[in-house]
């Protein structure tokens, strides 16, 4: 159990168009979901925290209407990128926390994204 | 505070031996740490976790040790395989920030057949 997937796995984009990348726990609930983003070679880094029903909370430097982030469902988070630009090209992962659970963090695929 | 790597340090072993991975943090408010092993491509994959009541755990060939004093942290694979090849990334993380994860640089180990 505990799975969490990631549509789409890969998306293309023109710079300025919008991106929405879908994060969803399979078999278990999620009140929490967490996105990343990870640049080549380097670690993972948080960009916000997504809550079930509420406002999502966004790391210091991440702009919070350049990454909207709706968690709409105890089974589903959505990150849309903005206007993207070719400096946002990289690749996202998500996370899930069981509902009732208190540190563990269940990691989805991945969506790489690259704004030509 | 976050940890950015500019480039990923890297271990090489012989295949069958063991490997050690450090991985130094920085809130010493953090009471739970994590190794995650990343292969190209795909999202991390968890190893082995630790609470800070303990100072060593051991799993399916992995062991994780633990040294609050120093904010030093340890993952030690035995038998090393050809499919152990991957980056290895500690995260840290602690109550009053509801768990989320500050993870480390990250360091690649590949296991020379």
């Amino acid at each position: 159990g505990a799975v969490v997937s990631q549509h789409p796995s890969w998306v293309i984009c023109k710079s300025g168009t919008s991106v929405k990348i879908e994060c969803r726990s399979l078999d278990f609930q999620a009140t929490t979901m967490f996105w990343y983003r990870q640049f080549p070679k380097q670690s993972l880094m948080l960009m916000a925290t997504s809550n079930e029903g509420s406002k999502a909370t966004y790391e210091q430097g991440v702009e919070k209407d350049k990454f909207l982030i709706n968690h709409a469902s105890l089974t589903l988070s959505t990150l849309t990128v903005t206007s993207a630009h070719p400096e946002d090209s990289s690749f996202y992962i998500c996370s899930a926390r069981r509902t009732g659970g208190l540190e563990t963090q269940y990691f989805g695929p991945g969506t790489r994204l690259l704004v030509l | 505070g976050e940890s950015v790597g500019l480039h990923l340090p890297t271990l090489s072993v012989q295949e069958g031996d063991n490997s050690i991975i450090n991985c130094a943090y920085s809130n010493s408010a953090s009471d739970y740490f994590i190794w995650y092993k990343q292969e190209s491509g795909k999202g991390p994959q968890f190893i082995i976790d630790i609470r800070s009541n303990m100072d060593k755990r051991q799993g399916q060939r992995v062991t994780v040790l633990l040294n609050k004093t120093v904010k030093h942290l340890s993952l030690q694979i035995a038998a090393t395989q050809p499919g152990d090849s991957a980056v290895y990334f500690c995260a840290e993380s602690w109550m009053d920030s509801s768990y989320k994860l500050i993870f480390g640089s990250g360091t690649r180990l590949l296991v020379r057949p």
